[in-house]
């Protein structure tokens, strides 16, 4: 069965530090989307990042890259030059196939603590 | 920037009740999605929903839920009779077309609490 691995259940990290947060996958799927979300205290879910398998350069949006390795089956979230606001909990999840009406499957998070 | 709304931000109802949630998706959307998060723990899919019928839905989703577009804008997560164990964040999802279609927009959610 497909799943997501996350096995930082939390970290903690001086500010303006890089953050690499970890995320393993495994499915048998050829086709399908990696997903990155930010769920501050305020419980909202904010979407950061995707990457599709087919995709061959990592994705970036800002300070938020994507580290995907697809032979390790991995999808590691780099955040560069922590800030306060980056305190949250964060969850890996996936999409397979890589339909539009398809479900994401999330990790069960790692909780980012950054430190002044 | 468009963004999915979810009203109430908080509802408390008495265990038995019936409760609807209600979301509006991005307009331009055409995918909908419910989750739902009991405190602490992973966010799990419920249901997803397109071209005014369900596509898929999880063996949470059991009779005790159903789930509708009624208008243009509007799409709604019923429960009939809660349950003590329904008390999570319930989040809406939608996702559109075009380039950036794999993405699913999450609303801010609400969250259940069933006394």
């Amino acid at each position: 069965a497909q799943k997501i691995t996350q096995t930082q259940p939390g970290m903690f990290v001086q500010e303006k530090e890089a953050v690499t947060l970890d995320c393993t996958y495994d499915t048998s799927d050829q086709s399908y989307g990696l997903f990155w979300y930010k769920q501050p205290s305020s419980g909202e879910m904010i979407f950061l990042i995707y990457q599709g398998s087919y995709d061959e350069q990592n994705a970036t949006e800002g300070r938020y890259s994507l580290n995907f390795q697809k032979a390790r089956k991995s999808a590691n979230l780099v955040i560069s030059a922590s800030q306060l606001g980056d305190s949250a909990m964060y969850f890996c999840a996936m999409k397979w196939p890589l339909n539009r009406d398809d479900k994401i499957i999330f990790g069960k998070g790692t909780r980012l603590h950054i430190l002044p | 920037e468009p963004e999915v709304t979810q009203t109430p931000s908080h509802q408390v109802t008495q265990m038995g009740q019936e409760v609807i949630l209600r979301c509006v998706p991005i307009s331009n959307h055409l995918y909908f999605y419910w989750y739902r998060q009991i405190l602490g723990q992973k966010v799990e899919f419920l249901v997803s929903f397109y071209n005014n019928e369900i596509s898929e839905k999880s063996e949470i989703f059991d009779d005790q839920f159903s789930v509708e577009r009624p208008d243009g804008s509007n799409f709604t997560l019923k429960i009939r009779s809660t349950k003590l164990e329904d008390s999570a964040m319930y989040f809406c999802a939608s996702t559109g077309q075009g380039p950036s279609s794999y993405e699913q927009y999450f609303g801010p959610g609400t969250r259940l609490t069933v006394t």
